[in-house]
């Protein structure tokens, strides 16, 4: 069974300042994380995502993640927000193994980012 | 290019009717899927099909019954629509089973 938390479903942040969005996961298998972000009457797009190998995972835009086991999360982070970061954005985590939760994803409840001027 | 699309975007019926919403890739993946994302934002898969073949069946009312008439396309019929099958849905896609998948726009079913 899989489970994800976002902490937060709303964030406000202003032009210049730092971005992060929280994720907590939970996986009774190896898991792949992912962050999806959804812009206003579009799909869901993959920001970054996070398989095997290296735990800081950098992704499109000047977004990054942080893969830490020991505190199961997966945070997402910008140095600097920009007015064009506005929208919402998705924490997902599928299984490794061959199990039923191989491939399959599960959601967190997103995340609102608003950027002022 | 597209490389998700769904039809409609915009789905307004009464309840009792019976609807299908479709989705096409062109990216030659073997799988697809649907999505269903609720007032609360939270997506749950309904079904996967990988190679026209049923996959992933979660627990869904059989009133929702999806038809993958070849790899590029996975439509979603549902019948007898209720009010709470309000909702967006979202197709995707991906090359495998695993991995990184293409989301469509979505459809904006409202039931009334």
């Amino acid at each position: 069974a899989q489970s994800v938390t976002q902490l937060g479903s709303h964030v406000s942040v202003s032009e210049g300042a730092l971005v992060l969005l929280r994720c907590n996961y939970s996986s009774s298998v190896p898991p792949y994380l992912f962050w999806y972000v959804q812009y206003p009457n579009q799909g869901l797009q993959l920001l970054l995502k996070y398989t095997t190998g290296a735990t800081l995972v950098k992704g499109i835009n000047g977004f990054e993640a942080e893969f830490k086991k020991s505190e199961t999360s997966f945070h997402l982070t910008k140095p600097s927000a920009h007015m064009s970061d506005a929208a919402e954005y998705f924490c997902a985590v599928s299984g490794q193994d061959g199990g039923t939760s191989y491939g399959k994803l599960t959601f967190g409840q997103g995340t609102i980012l608003t950027v002022h001027p | 290019d597209t490389a998700v699309s769904q039809t409609p975007k915009y789905l307004v019926t009464q309840m009792g009717n019976d609807k299908s919403i479709k989705c096409e890739q062109n990216l030659g993946h073997d799988t697809m899927y649907w999505y269903k994302q609720d007032s609360k934002k939270f997506l749950k898969i309904m079904f996967s099909y990988n190679n026209k073949e049923l996959i992933i069946n979660e627990t869904v009312p059989n009133r929702f019954s999806p038809k993958s008439p070849d790899k590029a396309h996975l439509n979603l019929h549902i019948n007898s629509l209720e009010l709470g099958d309000s909702a967006v849905y979202f197709c995707a896609s991906s090359p495998t089973t695993s991995g990184r998948k293409y989301f469509g726009p979505g459809t904006r079913l409202t039931v009334l």
